[in-house]
Parts: structure tokens; sequence; C-alpha cells
């Protein structure tokens, strides 16, 4: 069975600075990863998709996030956080061999000016 | 146009009674999904359906019972609620694997 594990329930930065949020996923077969982010009272969005194709994914609004299959990691970086990334982030993994989506229990951003 | 859709956004009601929560997509995908997302923002699948027919049914109580009258459709009835059920519902669409398009969710509050 698959699972993701996110490291930081909160994360805080200052408006500028760099946004890293970690994730780390286990899997005995090739994995498809994914981050969504979830806006106050709104349903989750896409921001960028893993799927064995190149290891540095770029997303949506400025974020992408790298494949390390060495380090079962699948980190979420921006290099300059916005107001308007404060968010809930939550990364997630499926396989080929599933239709099943395993959410991590996510990491809230907060942006501070 | 709102591509996944849920009704009623908000649900208030008394432990034991039966509530229905409707979802419709404008996307063309064949699968849907219905998640449930926890006080503390936890999300677990719940069941999906591809084409109108049941793919995944987790370890969910059977006084949960989904149905999909048609490949755009995907309702979700709870009997007998209880206070444990109190929670956001989201439902869900793909068209690839992972790949989710969600509602709004809809806040059910049992009292």
């Amino acid at each position: 069975a698959q699972s993701v594990t996110q490291l930081g329930s909160h994360v805080s930065v200052s408006e500028g600075a760099l946004v890293l949020l970690r994730c780390n996923y286990s899997s005995s077969v090739p994995p498809y990863l994914f981050w969504y982010v979830q806006y106050p009272n709104q349903g989750l969005q896409l921001l960028l998709k893993y799927t064995s194709a190149a290891t540095l994914v770029k997303g949506i609004n400025g974020f992408e996030a790298e494949f390390k299959k060495s380090e079962t990691s699948f980190h979420l970086t921006k290099p300059s956080a916005h107001m308007s990334d404060a968010a809930e982030y939550f990364c997630a993994v499926t396989t080929d061999n599933t239709d099943k989506l395993i959410f991590g229990t996510g990491t809230r951003l907060q942006v501070f000016p | 146009d709102t591509a996944v859709s849920q009704t009623p956004k908000y649900l208030v009601t008394q432990m034991g009674n039966d509530k229905s929560i409707k979802c419709e997509q404008n996307l063309g995908h064949d699968t849907m999904y219905w998640y449930k997302q926890d006080s503390k923002k936890f999300l677990k699948i719940m069941f999906s359906y591809n084409n109108k027919e049941l793919i995944i049914n987790e370890t969910v109580p059977n006084r949960f019972s989904p149905k999909s009258p048609d490949k755009a459709h995907l309702n979700l009835h709870i009997n007998s609620l209880e206070l444990g059920d109190s929670a956001v519902y989201f439902c869900a669409s793909s068209l690839d694997r992972g790949e989710l398009f969600f509602g709004e969710g809809s806040r059910l509050t049992v009292l």
C-alpha cells in the first residue's frame, strides 16, 4: 500500500521568502505524486503532478516540486512567497494499479507581510 | 460555469435524520468520487464510480449509500446520522489518474 507523510503541519514564512513544504512517500511500485492546494472554504485544486516523466515538475502559481527516488521525497517549493499563497497544501500519491488517491495530512502555509 | 457542483453547501441536522448530497460534473469525466474531510483537514476517500459502476468502496458504514444515475452525477445518501458524521464532504471527478477536480464541498453538521 502507498502513503505520503507531510512533515510539519504548519509552515510560516515572510512575504518574498522561500517556501518549502515537505512530502515523503512510500510505495512498493512506481508512484504518481501530486500536490493540491485548498484555500479557505473551497475544494482542492491541483498544483502539479509527477507521473514518471521529468523529475522536476513545474506547476501553477510559480510552484515546483522535485521527485527524488533515493530520498523518497517530493518536496514543494516556491522561490518567493506571496500573501495569496496562504492556504492548506496536500501531497498525494497513487499508482498504476489503483484509482485511489491517498492524501497526506496537509500543511498549512502562513505568509506574513 | 461550475465544473463540479455540489448541493447543498451546508446542512445542519439532528442525529438520527437522513440526508442527501448531490453532485454533478460537466467535464465529461468518467470517474467520480466522494471524499470526507474531518475537522483536522484529513481527507479520506469513501467511494469512486467509473461510468456508473462502483469501483472503490472503502470501509464506510453502510448507512452511507452512493448512487450514480449517470456518469455526470454521483449522489450520497446518509441514513441515521451520527455526531461523527459531521465533516465536509467533497465530490470530485477525474479524467486522468490522480488528477481530480473537486467541488466546493458540503459541510454537514449533526447536532
